[in-house]
């Protein structure tokens, strides 16, 4: 299976700071890879697929990019409705993985 | 608008079954590749099954294979996950999500609890 690190697991932010989130993959994935946001007691919700295309109306500060084994997830001017938990998942192959998580929080 | 509804979680014992449903609507089932997830109680998500649309091609976790068993009927519109042999590690939220043709899962549910537990 394909390991799927995520970095750092927890981010203590303001509103408007930047926020950057890794994913580090066992093994090179091309570009499959999509971006989670999960508040609590919600479902996960898509936000980039194909490490780097926005899904329909998630807001533009969102961006994602790498390629092979190094992703990242950028959060420009962090808003109070992106305190949450995002995680990296790889659909490469079988079985889908996820990252652990990261969590941002309020400083 | 594109819905999963989840259904037929619950408690139950070791050793237990439990079989769960989702019911989808707003686009066209048949067309569509679908997943069960799960989530652990302030864990992450784990994949569990997925099963194709078409040939029915099917994988599974390790950690369920052998005990669970997905299936779909486009008929109803609906996505079926079968647990047999239930264990304690098996507690989880359990999602089903559509996945775009690409692999990506662009829509969820918003889940069913299964707790086993004496």
């Amino acid at each position: 299976a394909i390991w799927m690190t995520q970095s750092p697991s927890l981010i203590s932010a303001s509103t408007g700071d930047r926020v950057t989130i890794n994913c580090r993959v066992s093994q090179g994935i091309a570009g499959y890879l999509a971006w989670y946001q999960q508040k609590p007691g919600k479902a996960p919700e898509l936000l980039i697929y194909a490490a780097s295309t926005l899904q329909s109306g998630v807001p533009s500060r969102f961006s994602g990019s790498g390629s092979g084994t190094d992703f990242t997830l950028t959060i420009t001017s962090l808003q109070s409705a992106d305190f949450a938990t995002y995680y990296c998942q790889q659909y490469y192959n079988f079985p889908r993985t996820f990252g652990q998580g990261t969590k941002v929080e309020f400083k | 608008e594109v819905q999963l509804v989840e259904s037929g979680g619950g408690v139950v014992q070791p050793g237990g079954s439990l079989r769960l449903s989702c019911a989808a609507s707003g686009f066209r089932f048949s067309n569509y590749e679908m997943n069960w997830v799960r989530q652990t109680p302030g864990k992450g998500l784990e994949w569990v099954s997925y099963i194709s649309s078409g040939d029915n091609t099917i994988y599974y976790a390790d950690s369920v294979k052998g005990r669970f068993t997905i299936s779909r009927d486009d008929a109803q519109n609906s996505l079926y996950l079968q647990m047999n042999s239930l264990r304690a590690d098996d507690t989880a939220i359990y999602y089903c999500a559509r996945e775009r043709a690409d692999g990506e899962g662009d829509y969820w549910g918003q889940g069913t609890r299964v707790t086993v537990s004496s």
